[in-house]
């Protein structure tokens, strides 16, 4: 089945690691991303992953795959208050072209 | 800016009316999807064109139809329209089938 669940809410201090969680269902995902959507704003491709990868670090981001529990994680090192959005997984099933989003999980980062 | 253009970028209309939402992908991308985001329902994908043909469909009404022009701009057509499809509708591009997606700034629709 195509599910990807993530917590709806994460609340940070300014300087401190923010790790957003995301688990999804389809064992055939092929990529999987990580969106940014700011208010009023759309969504803006932060980093992705290919399934046969473990991790992938760009910069303040670091992407984790656990594909045998079907986790992925995005951690956001240094998080400043500009990191406050919304962000969203998303898995790439298979042979198919769409995008399977997740809920969403709010970040907010407090001073 | 991703590169992709969407217009309107505000749209409120009646019941029963019908809108066109306008896609420009960006330059080179080939796909494009598009997406409706709505409180209850989150981000749910609609259509995608690879090209000028139809490539994959979601949870798309009968109501609605799209269609992949020569240029590769892209329109999404609602027709009928009711209260419930007030939303946020996303266009998305990429260059080809399997690339990473980028998304234009929306279409956000009230209907009235």
């Amino acid at each position: 089945g195509e599910d990807v669940e993530q917590s709806l809410f994460l609340s940070v201090r300014e300087g401190d690691s923010s790790v957003i969680n995301c688990t999804y269902t389809d064992s055939s995902s092929t990529y999987l991303y990580w969106y940014k959507q700011e208010p009023g704003a759309g969504l803006q491709l932060l980093t992705y992953i290919f399934s046969n990868m473990d991790m992938k670090q760009d910069q303040r981001l670091t992407v984790l795959l656990n594909k045998k529990d079907k986790h992925l994680s995005l951690r956001i090192a240094d998080t400043q208050t500009g990191d406050s959005a919304i962000y969203f997984c998303a898995e790439r099933v298979g042979n198919t072209d769409k995008l399977i989003f997740g809920t969403g999980t709010r970040l907010q980062v407090f001073p | 800016d991703s590169g992709v253009t969407q217009t309107p970028k505000h749209l409120i209309t009646a019941t029963g009316q019908r809108v066109t939402l306008r896609c420009s992908p960006r330059s080179g991308d080939l796909s494009v999807y598009w997406y409706q985001q709505s409180l209850d329902q989150g981000l749910q994908f609609l259509i995608q064109y690879y090209n000028g043909e139809e490539r994959a469909k979601g949870n798309i009404l009968e109501r609605f139809s799209a269609q992949q022009f020569p240029d590769l701009h892209s329109e999404l057509n609602l027709s009928s329209l009711e209260l419930g499809d007030s939303a946020l509708y996303f266009c998305a591009s990429s260059v080809a089938m399997a690339d990473a997606a980028f998304f234009g700034q929306g279409t956000r629709l009230t209907v009235v």
